[in-house]
């Protein structure tokens, strides 16, 4: 079973939709992370999480919002999504300390009509 | 801002060897990380570096200098499962584990 999960996988929705991504983890990580990835533009970081307490705004967080359920879970939300958020969406998470490596959930890919 | 910067595309044959650069002007600096990522696929972690030189693993190496902001990913052998995105991403320390990814480089390898 893959360590880092994503749901759903694919998704098409409508301007003004809410939408939720989910991301669960069972490695043991408290760190984990929402990205978003568009041609040309590379990785960028919406929202991060250290531990279940902890919430922090990335690079682009202007119309996402979070809820970190659980050590193991780590939604993204889009209250009103519009069409420039169509993207690949990644989650990833680490276990802190020196060398933070992250390892990255499957993908989701969001397109807003 | 940070600026992590690699070329966008490179192209090699099947057994040779390429080298890919990075270079990142950053403010503060805990380690560079290389990931390989196939196209609509996640990244996948491939090597890190906090200290000057040279580090090895297998069929790639990945190299440090951190007085002039610099790496590079050397592949050798290359097979044409190694056409990939290669994505150079900088830790800025200020809050470890924090990544600034570059826009990744677009390795074709032909045969």
């Amino acid at each position: 079973d893959a360590d880092v999960t994503q749901t759903p996988r694919n998704r098409i929705t409508k301007t003004g939709k809410r939408i939720m991504l989910e991301c669960s983890q069972t490695k043991g990580h408290d760190r984990m992370y929402w990205y978003r990835q568009d041609p040309g533009l590379g990785l960028r970081l919406i929202y991060y999480s250290f531990d279940v307490k902890d919430i922090n705004k990335g690079e682009i967080s202007d119309g996402y919002s979070v809820s970190r359920q659980a050590q193991a879970k780590f939604s993204l939300s889009l209250e009103s999504a519009i069409p420039n958020q169509t993207a690949l969406y990644f989650c990833a998470t680490s276990k802190g300390g020196g060398s933070d490596t992250q390892y990255f959930g499957p993908g989701t890919r969001l397109t807003v009509l | 801002g940070q600026n992590i910067d690699q070329p966008t595309e490179m192209t090699a044959t099947e057994g040779a060897i390429v080298q890919i650069n990075c270079t990142y002007q950053t403010s503060g600096f805990n380690g560079l990380f290389w990931y390989q990522q196939h196209a609509g696929e996640a990244p996948t972690f491939l090597s890190y570096n906090v200290l000057d030189g040279l580090e090895e693993k297998g069929r790639f190496s990945s190299f440090l200098s951190r007085s002039k902001g610099y790496s590079y990913l050397l592949l050798k052998e290359l097979q044409m499962k190694d056409s990939a995105s290669y994505l150079c991403a900088v830790d800025r320390g200020s809050t470890l584990g924090r990544l600034y990814f570059g826009r990744g480089t677009q390795l074709t390898v032909w045969p």
